[in-house]
This record gives C-alpha cells, sequence and structure tokens, in this order.
C-alpha cells in the first residue's frame, strides 16, 4: 500500500490567493482527518470524515477553510482567500474506525504551505 | 475533554544511552488507547508504539517501551540504546476505546536531540 497521499508536498502562494490541498486515504480506511502544525499552536485537528461525512469541523479556524470528501478516496482542504498566517504544514491522516479499537491514524507526508 | 501533556519541550540523550519522555493524561474514560507518535526531520509522523489500557502489561517495541502507569495516568517512553536516528519530535497521544468521536488528541510533542 502506498500509505497516506497528499498532494503538492510544498505549495508557495500570494496572499489572498485560493490554495487546494488534497488528500487520497489509504484504500479501505473509513476516517480521514485534516491537521494542521504550527511551532506556536503545534498539532490541531481541523476536521474529520466518517465514511465521508464531516463529523467534528470545530477546528476550522474560519468560513475562509473548507473541507469536502466526495468519495472514500480523495479529500480536500481549501483556503479562500489564503493568509500569511496560514502557513503551516496540513497533515492528512486516515485509520480504520471500529466501534471499538485502536483506531490507529497513519499519516501522509504533509503539505508545507506558505503563503507571502 | 481528555487533555494530553507532554512536560518536556525539549530532551537530549547521549548517543547509546537511554531516554525517558513523559506524557500525562487527562481522562474519565476507563477504556482507551495510548501512543507514540515520532516525527523526524521529514516531517513524517510515525506510529512508535501503542497500548491498550486494558493491558496491565506494558507495550514494547525494539528499543522502545513504555511505562504505563494507568492510576496515575502516565504513559512515558523509554528509548534504549539511542540512536542518532531517534532525534526527531515525539508525540503522545489519546483516543478513546468506546466513542462516537474519532479524534486522537495529541499532546504538544518533545523534541529529542541524541548527540554523538
Amino acid at each position: 500500500d502506498a500509505g497516506v497521499i497528499q498532494s503538492p508536498r510544498h505549495e508557495v502562494t500570494e496572499m489572498g490567493q485560493e490554495v487546494t490541498l488534497r488528500c487520497k486515504p489509504i484504500s479501505g480506511h473509513n476516517s480521514l482527518f485534516w491537521y494542521r502544525q504550527t511551532m506556536m499552536r503545534g498539532l490541531e485537528l481541523l476536521i474529520y470524515f466518517n465514511n465521508n461525512v464531516p463529523i467534528d469541523d470545530s477546528g476550522m479556524p474560519e468560513d475562509r477553510f473548507s473541507a469536502k470528501m466526495p468519495n472514500a478516496s480523495f479529500s480536500t482542504l481549501k483556503i479562500q482567500p489564503s493568509e500569511p498566517r496560514d502557513s503551516a504544514v496540513y497533515f492528512c491522516a486516515s485509520s480504520f474506525r471500529l466501534a471499538a479499537g485502536s483506531n490507529e491514524q497513519f499519516f501522509g507526508p504533509g503539505t508545507r504551505l506558505t503563503v507571502l | 475533554a481528555q487533555t494530553v501533556t507532554q512536560s518536556q519541550p525539549e530532551m537530549s540523550v547521549q548517543e547509546a544511552e537511554t531516554v525517558t519522555l513523559s506524557c500525562t493524561y487527562d481522562t474519565s474514560e476507563s477504556d482507551y488507547y495510548l501512543f507514540w507518535y515520532k516525527q523526524p526531520p521529514s516531517r513524517q509522523m510515525i506510529l512508535v508504539i501503542r497500548q491498550e489500557a486494558y493491558k496491565q502489561q506494558n507495550a514494547t517495541e525494539n528499543r522502545f517501551s513504555v511505562n504505563f502507569q494507568k492510576a496515575a495516568k502516565s504513559f512515558s517512553l523509554k528509548i534504549s540504546d539511542s540512536q542518532l536516528g531517534d532525534a526527531a519530535m515525539y508525540f503522545c497521544a489519546y483516543h478513546p476505546a468506546w466513542s462516537n468521536n474519532n479524534d486522537m488528541r495529541f499532546g504538544a510533542g518533545t523534541r529529542l536531540t541524541v548527540k554523538p
């Protein structure tokens, strides 16, 4: 298995531009998570999906952020318009959710976003 | 809400020596899972070790072992015979076993430096 795939690995954009981050979870996994990591705030959960349905988006910082999961093998995190304070590493993770289980999360390599 | 605390922002160890990273957590649940993730400079989050709360025996993975103290809500990671490749950020994480929520709680991380 290729693991969780994220693209792009690096993104540099200018303030005000739209940014779209992409994630392909591990095949067979039914939960997907978007995290943001910064030096100041550490690892923050932005949103997660179970069976393609958003369950908790309380971590999404503002309306400028939106996430979709149109099918079990693809998700996007969009920032529109982007701001310099959005600069961070964005991780996607997936897991196979059981009624009770370890629910270990497998992380992608991350996307380093720089907003100038 | 469950919280995870890593009180050591930075630790260092001499190569071949042993180091222990601390983690405490707060929960009212009786059944849950605990994890240690490693994040090397490559940024990839890698699962190091997992502990089920219902198991009394401490988990061990080669040079990595944990000291799980359920009553004290403590979950420390011991790295024996430290190697240069162990240098990384280490995150402690908690996940309830029975929950409608599927999100994992992470600590702030401990940066481990290994001195040759």
